[in-house]
């Protein structure tokens, strides 16, 4: 089955610790995203990659940190300097970028930081 | 800076009703218009993609249109199922901000009563 992968689905964290969430795609797709997404706002921009070794930051980017390794994998962190990292986190990936191909997005990681 | 703006916020109706969802934009420069389906505590699918020179698109019992000079989309579903309870959310990438930044709305939460 193609499609894109998250994991893990719900992650607790201790305020100060950094945090790495999954994202795998197997669609063969060269775009690569992450959104945040809060009670009652939309879905917000936080990093995305065109291309393997290469990342651009979002509308939301201080706090967080990517790498884009392999084609197939975009992890995120959410470091300790994100001030209000509990959110609902989305991966998302399309045919390629700089196009406004379709997005497709994984199942989510609901991160709690207490 | 686009804003995307859905009402209502939360709409219930009887089985078997067709039904409108509004979304409107305020930057008419845009690429394509996306809608997305969202279940509780899921990701996003993919519904219909509206390119910015189209007026229309249809799938199954789902039809979108765009009105891009007025900076307005509708989704229309005909004979409502329980099923198609969900939140509905409308997405837009712009001129400006480019291809790969999908500004949302904050979504309209249907509810499909038996």
């Amino acid at each position: 089955d193609g499609g894109i992968t998250q994991s893990p689905k719900y992650l607790f964290r201790k305020e100060g610790q950094n945090v790495t969430l999954s994202c795998e795609q197997n669609l063969n797709h060269d775009a690569m995203y992450w959104y945040r997404q809060d009670p009652g706002q939309g879905l917000r921009l936080i990093y995305y990659s065109q291309i393997v070794n290469d990342f651009q930051k979002g509308d939301i980017a201080e706090g967080y940190s990517v790498s884009r390794e392999k084609k197939e994998s975009f992890p995120l962190t959410v470091t300790s300097a994100q001030k209000n990292p509990t959110a609902f986190y989305l991966c998302a990936s399309s045919k390629g970028g700089g196009f406004p191909y379709e997005q497709y997005f994984g199942p989510g990681t609901r991160l709690t930081v207490t | 800076k686009q804003e995307v703006t859905q009402i209502p916020a939360a709409l219930s109706v009887p089985e078997g009703e067709n039904l409108v969802l509004n979304c409107s934009f305020t930057d008419s420069a845009i690429y394509n218009l996306q809608w997305f389906r969202q279940d509780p505590g899921k990701g996003l699918t993919s519904l219909l993609l509206i390119q910015s020179s189209q007026r229309e698109q249809t799938s199954g019992r789902l039809n979108a249109s765009l009105d891009k000079s007025s900076g307005r989309s509708t989704l229309y579903i005909a004979a409502s199922q329980p099923g198609d309870s969900a939140t509905y959310l409308c997405a837009v990438p712009t001129l400006q901000t480019g291809a790969n930044n999908l500004f949302f709305g904050t979504g309209t939460r249907l509810t499909v009563i038996p």
